[in-house]
């Protein structure tokens, strides 16, 4: 079956900590992104990659790092510097070109601070 | 800048009518989508409208005014398992990524 799939579920950082979050997907799509949403809030986007090599920054992109070697993968480190990093991430996938209209979500990481 | 309007919660009965709203303010647009997001789950594709006019999709129907910058999601025969959270997001353009509203917390109640 084609999808999304995130690890871990749950995640604990210590203080300073770099941690990194994976997202895969085998739904062929070129696109791929990260959304920060934190309770009783919207999706808030972090970064966006449309073709592998490349990627931008999106609305909260402070303190976090991303890569895209490869079409399938686009893993979010959480660094340091980002002093509130308590959330619910979630990645996406879909095909450039549609207008983005129809993206496709992983279940999510749950990130905690120790 | 871009901005989505929607009410943050909707209370209504099992077996009802329920319509949720969407106004937004963006500097270019696509279309517009709806999401399903259940407690603790992920954001699940429910519509997308690019032209004017209501699109209908089982129980759900989705609404689209361009000249309003105005949309709604219509959720009919409402069941227990409909409580979610909904999303209304937007297309700014081609190659840009959605822009989410908040969310409206529906809670159908018996």
């Amino acid at each position: 079956d084609g999808g999304i799939t995130q690890s871990p579920k749950y995640l604990f950082r210590k203080e300073g900590q770099n941690v990194t979050l994976s997202c895969e997907q085998n739904l062929n799509h070129d696109a791929m992104y990260w959304y920060r949403q934190d309770p009783g809030q919207g999706l808030r986007l972090i970064y966006y990659s449309q073709i592998v090599n490349d990627f931008q920054k999106g609305d909260i992109a402070e303190g976090y790092s991303v890569s895209r070697e490869k079409k399938e993968s686009f893993p979010l480190t959480v660094t340091s510097a980002q002093k509130n990093p308590t959330a619910f991430y979630l990645c996406a996938s879909s095909i450039p070109g549609q207008g983005g209209e129809t993206q496709y979500f992983g279940p999510g990481t749950r990130l905690l601070v120790l | 800048g871009q901005s989505l309007e929607q009410p943050s919660e909707v209370t209504a009965v099992e077996g009802a009518i329920v319509q949720i709203n969407c106004t937004y303010q963006t500097s270019g647009f696509y279309g517009l989508s709806w999401y399903q997001q259940h407690d603790g789950g992920a954001p699940t594709f429910l519509s997308y409208n690019a032209l004017d006019g209501l699109e209908e999709t089982g129980r759900f129907s989705s609404f689209l005014s361009r000249s309003d910058s105005y949309g709604y999601l219509l959720l009919q025969e409402l069941q227990m398992k409909d409580s979610a959270s909904y999303f209304c997001a937007v297309t700014p353009s081609g190659n840009t990524p959605l822009v989410f509203g908040k969310g409206t917390r529906l809670s159908v109640i018996a």
